[in-house]
């Protein structure tokens, strides 16, 4: 199985500033399509998980605009330009490329 | 609008089989690349994917559990129900249905969750 390592779990941050969240792959998620299916999932407390970000970088519908992804192969990163009170919750990625697909092991950010 | 939604029991005792209904909307298995699938969280821990099913009959399962899951859809292709075998504590958690189209690699759509507490 793929194992994604995220950096930091724990994660305080000032209302208004930036954050970042790492998510490590333990080997290649580029696919034979040219497709590197990694995604960014939200997760506020007592909710279902919502998802921000698919094949790396492109956001979904909603989704503010401060929410950005990039990497490509095994180093895949979240950021937000400018944290609001909303953001609080557990951060997942997801490789969707080779089953078993796998999640990282989740970054609380919570407000300082 | 596409809606999925688990149902089923919310306490079952160890040894016993947990099955597991998600009724969804807004999509059909009998489409082409619908897929239909089962993730489960334990308390204040991450997300595990365990089982999905395509439009195809496609099944995949997660390896360390397979011997312990089924995966099916019904006469309808509107429902998708999971079949754990042998619960033990250790599989109390909260599981979700979601919807994951074939060869996007993502999840679109999420059901609320079903808490199953396994306890004698």
């Amino acid at each position: 199985d793929i194992v994604l390592t995220q950096s930091p779990l724990s994660l305080p941050v000032t209302l208004g500033q930036p954050a970042s969240i790492s998510c490590r792959s333990s080997q290649s998620i580029l696919y034979s399509d040219g497709n590197t299916y990694l995604n960014w999932f939200h997760q506020r407390p007592g909710q279902s998980p919502r998802r921000l970000i698919y094949k790396v970088s492109e956001r979904d519908s909603g989704v503010p605009d401060r929410f950005s992804g990039s990497g490509s192969g095994t180093d895949f990163t979240l950021k937000i330009s400018r944290v609001e009170a909303e953001d609080v919750g557990v951060y997942y990625c997801m490789q969707g490329t080779h089953w078993l697909y796998t999640f990282g092991q989740g970054t609380k950010l919570e407000i300082k | 609008q596409i809606t999925l939604k688990e149902s089923g029991p919310t306490l079952v005792k160890p040894t016993q089989t947990l099955t597991l209904t998600c009724t969804f909307s807004g999509l059909s298995l009998s489409t082409t690349e619908v897929g239909v699938g089962w993730i489960r969280q334990p308390p204040g821990k991450a997300l595990e994917w365990l089982a999905l099913i395509y439009w195809d009959e496609d099944r995949r399962y997660s390896p360390s559990l397979k011997s312990r899951l089924t995966i099916t859809t019904d006469t309808s292709k509107k429902q998708a129900v999971l079949t754990m075998t042998n619960m033990d504590p250790v599989d109390t958690a909260t599981y979700y249905c979601v919807h994951a189209r074939e060869a996007a690699g993502t999840i679109s759509h999420w059901g609320q969750g079903n808490l199953v507490t396994v306890s004698s």
